[in-house]
């Protein structure tokens, strides 16, 4: 347990609806980051926090995707209209600036779309 | 655009074996991380290394700058070594990881 949690661990919806997946990171940390990774391939990087201002957004995420950090403590992670390519897991990881680049990655969000 | 690969994509071991993951990435990454990925998603760093040699149990993580090349050694594998061993860079002025595909290692007993 790296102390960054998600929720839900595994979400089944059907195509066309939508989604929300929350991270908390570990308390202190002020960069969040959300990747996401399809079956046999390595996590592929989505968005990025600084506190609540999202600094860095990969050009994978649609505009049906939208990630918020409003306080900079938690974030959410939207997903509209959902589609079968979306079905992937979700990571979100964090980490504390001045600490170097490493990061605790949570234990991911499972999403399956039928 | 900051690239990864790794190699082997699969390896299996006996137990005790030197296992050896090698990981090449491209000009515009100045950090390189192992992670090591357990079945059902969690995810732990193990390493970040800019330069050098890092050391951290039985595992060794080594890079060479000039070849823009890392590699990841275990000594006296054992079956709970069993797992997805990821390399990951990160550009200067970027805190976005760029992810290899993994190598998914078996240590049979």
């Amino acid at each position: 347990d790296t102390g960054v949690s998600q929720d839900p661990r595994h979400k089944i919806t059907k195509r066309g609806q939508n989604v929300t997946f929350r991270c908390d990171p570990i308390s202190e940390h002020n960069r969040l980051y959300w990747y996401r990774q399809t079956l046999g391939q390595g996590p592929e990087f989505l968005t990025y926090f600084q506190n609540e201002a999202q600094l860095e957004k990969s050009r994978l995420l649609s505009d049906r995707f939208s990630a918020e950090r409003p306080k900079g403590s938690f974030s959410t992670l939207e997903i509209q209209r959902t589609e079968q390519g979306d079905s992937a897991m979700y990571l979100c990881a964090s980490s504390l600036e001045g600490q170097g680049v490493t990061q605790y990655f949570g234990p991911g969000t499972r999403l399956l779309v039928l | 655009k900051n690239e990864v690969e790794q190699s082997p994509q699969n390896l299996t071991a006996q137990e005790g074996e030197f296992i050896t993951i090698n990981c090449s990435y491209s000009v515009g990454i100045s950090a390189l991380h192992w992670l090591q990925q357990h079945p059902g998603g969690g995810i732990v760093s193990l390493f970040m290394l800019s330069s050098g040699k890092k050391k951290h149990g039985r595992l060794i993580a080594t890079i060479n700058i000039q070849e823009k090349h890392s590699s990841l050694h275990i000594t006296a594998s054992h079956p709970r070594d069993s797992a997805v061993y990821i390399c990951a860079g990160s550009g200067a002025g970027s805190y976005q990881l760029t992810f290899g595909k993994g190598t998914k290692l078996s240590v049979i007993p």
